[in-house]
């Protein structure tokens, strides 16, 4: 019940494209569902986040979608750069003291 | 924005020896820190969260007599690996959640790269 589950593990985008990554959770008491990006070697960082009483936020190529009653969000980005390549992981907290829940990752390759 | 540094950033032990990781909030106070493990390829798998001033809260499954954390202050916390193997080898990364802008957030090291030979 705690977990998040995250697909693809490995996705593939011609420069330009949309990549979009998905994740599902069981426990509906989640209030902040958040993305890190990771690059190798490097420790994740706060790409995006959002919480559940919207549907959608955006910043800048990156967008969230969020689906309350499927228990599903998903990371969007926009005109994908071979810069963007990188691991892109998914979590859930539960409360302000909460620990994060993370998402198994996936590993996006951009092609110029 | 919030910076949390960590040092060394790669280490080589030999096993048998301890080592020790330090993880800095630079720029806020950090109430509570958060202990990682991650393998190539693998998520991230929480080890430890400690609040400053307490003793350490451990995952199920890590030992807390192997993995020593301190948080003596609210801006440091450290994780020492005592009596290293090459199983241990592994990217341990630690995170700072604090109050920032009137909102907690929590803000990863960079990471420490850790080789037991």
């Amino acid at each position: 019940q705690q977990q998040v589950k995250q697909s693809p593990q490995s996705l593939i985008v011609q420069k330009g494209g949309i990549s979009i990554i998905n994740c599902a959770y069981e426990n509906t008491a989640f209030d902040y569902f958040p993305w890190y990006q990771q690059f190798p070697g490097k420790g994740p960082a706060l790409l995006i986040a959002i919480r559940p009483d919207v549907s959608e936020k955006k910043e800048g190529r990156f967008t969230i979608s969020f689906n309350k009653s499927a228990k599903q969000f998903s990371l969007h980005i926009m005109d994908s750069q071979p810069g963007d390549s990188a691991t892109y992981f998914c979590a859930a907290k539960l409360g302000q003291g909460g620990k994060l829940i993370f998402g198994q990752g996936t590993e996006l390759s951009v092609k110029p | 924005g919030a910076v949390v540094s960590q040092h060394p950033s790669w280490v080589i032990c030999k096993s048998g020896t301890s080592v020790k990781i330090e993880c800095r909030s630079l720029d806020f106070q950090a109430t509570t820190m958060f202990w990682y493990r991650q393998f190539p390829k693998q998520s991230l798998m929480l080890m430890a969260t400690s609040n400053e001033g307490s003793k350490a809260t451990y995952e199920q499954g890590v030992e807390k007599d192997k993995f020593l954390i301190n948080h003596a202050s609210l801006t440091l916390s450290t994780l020492t690996v005592t009596s290293a193997h090459p199983e241990d080898s592994s990217f341990y990364i630690c995170s700072a959640r604090g109050l920032l802008e009137g909102s907690y957030e929590q803000y990863f090291g960079p990471g420490t790269r850790l080789t037991v030979t």
